[in-house]
């Protein structure tokens, strides 16, 4: 079946602008995670969804940061006023449930680059 | 607390040998430790995956082994292969939520 998609798979934007980043979770699954990964870094942990409902947003690094899940499938990341240190691959997971026994199933990554 | 060291960062196998990486974490509450495989411009996808009351796990070439008292878990790639290079990445949750990833070892299998 389809995988997590995410859309856009590049975005350029310049400093200040408002970007939205969207993610298809795989059908069915009711987690929905976001995680940012720099170059030569592991994915680093923003915001988890369970159902409509951020079940965890401690990771967020900021208030520029939000996301959204309305219908509790699509998933979009909002970043506002980007700065230049935004500039990461921002990676979408997806799992059947969050619990231990639910492996995360992720996309291929939005990379946003901020000039 | 919540970090996940791992090591080596970056490792260079002849095809055949076995491609060890290692990984310790500090919390205690950490459930479930899975290993990722990522490829260049792709999202990182799950490997094989290990629970705190089992100390080996082996799937394929792929096996986990867990030391719960010294809290470090590894990685063994048996008989490696040019198409296992790749970017590893151990990972750790409490109850399948906020997974903490290490900083990845990049793999080189030579032919």
């Amino acid at each position: 079946g389809a995988g997590v998609s995410q859309t856009p798979s590049n975005k350029v934007t310049e400093k200040g602008k408002y970007v939205e980043l969207r993610c298809d979770p795989i059908s069915g699954h009711t987690a929905l995670y976001w995680y940012r990964q720099s170059l030569g870094q592991g994915p680093e942990f923003l915001i988890y969804f369970q159902g409509t409902g951020a079940a965890d947003d401690s990771g967020l690094p900021n208030d520029r940061f939000f996301a959204v899940r309305p219908e509790g499938s699509v998933s979009t990341l909002k970043i506002q006023r980007t700065e230049r240190g935004d500039s990461a691959v921002y990676l979408c997971a997806s799992s059947l449930n969050a619990r231990g026994n639910s492996p995360l199933h992720f996309g291929n990554g939005t990379r946003l680059t901020v000039t | 607390q919540q970090q996940v060291k791992q090591s080596p960062q970056s490792l260079i196998v002849q095809k055949g040998g076995i491609s060890i990486i290692n990984c310790a974490y500090e919390n205690t509450a950490f459930d479930y430790f899975p290993w990722y495989q990522q490829f260049p411009g792709k999202g990182p996808a799950l490997l094989i995956a290990i629970r705190p009351d089992v100390s080996e796990k082996k799937e394929g070439r792929f096996t986990i082994s867990f030391n719960k008292s010294a809290k470090q878990f590894s990685l063994h790639i048996m008989d490696s292969q040019p198409g296992d290079s790749a970017t590893y990445f151990c990972a750790a949750s409490t109850g399948g939520q906020n997974f903490v990833f290490g900083p990845g070892t990049r793999l080189s299998v030579l032919p």
